[in-house]
């Protein structure tokens, strides 16, 4: 079956950096497109970014442009988001997710997510 | 504030047809697909409807979406004790080039 965990969460002090995982299995991985998701403690959810199968496509919230960027890896089955000049309004659990195929609304499988906080 | 309007909170009691509404634009809701979502404490969200009014398999039928102009619904017949959560639609939008999301939908099954 589909399996998404992402890794690499913690904290980090404000202007720091940190960079996250999300290992797939029980799929094609680079028949799709992925996304990450975040959202703030007891907030609701906000689209942070999602990548083409190919890597190729790239496209950002602006809340994060200039300052993540998603990539992947589809030998290793994985996805990332390097984040850097963190903010405080940075703090979320991160979830990658995966949709159908090339949809990046219709998000049907979530990994468990990661917890970033941001603090000094 | 969020692109996609939804009411902050919604109830009804066991057996009753619940609907929550998601308000757009024409960049968002106007022009693109509608997704829903469930999302229950502490976990990750569900995917409940896709393209404004499909189910994904192991989803109930008493589930269902629909889309008007700008604004998108989502209704729960036969509301149950498990249908308790928060509801998230989504939609993907052209003038932002992302994805929006609504504030989200607390339902309380009274």
């Amino acid at each position: 079956q589909v399996q998404l965990v992402e890794s690499g969460g913690g904290l980090v002090k404000p202007g720091g950096s940190l960079r996250l995982s999300c290992a797939a299995s029980g799929f094609t991985f680079s028949d799709y497109y992925m996304t990450w998701i975040r959202q703030a403690p007891g907030k609701g959810l906000e689209w942070v970014s999602y990548i083409s199968s190919s890597g190729r496509i790239t496209y950002y919230a602006d809340s994060v442009k200039g300052r993540f960027t998603i990539s992947r890896d589809n030998a290793k089955k994985s996805l990332y988001l390097q984040m850097n000049s963190l903010r405080g309004e940075d703090t979320a659990v991160y979830y990658c997710a995966s949709g159908f195929f090339e949809d990046v609304v219709s998000l049907d499988h979530w990994g468990l997510g990661t917890l970033v906080t941001v603090s000094s | 504030q969020s692109v996609l309007t939804q009411p902050p909170s919604a109830s009804g009691t066991p057996g009753q047809r619940v609907t929550i509404s998601c308000s757009g634009s024409s960049s968002n809701i106007g022009s693109n697909a509608v997704s829903w979502y469930q999302q229950l404490p502490g976990t990750a969200p569900k995917l409940l409807i896709y393209s404004s009014n499909q189910w994904p398999s192991g989803v109930p039928d008493r589930l269902s979406g629909s889309k008007s102009g700008t604004s998108a619904s989502l209704a729960i017949n036969g509301l149950q004790s498990e249908d308790e959560a928060d509801y998230y639609c989504a939609a993907w939008d052209d003038s932002l080039n992302g994805v929006v999301f609504g504030g989200g939908t607390k339902l309380t099954v009274l």
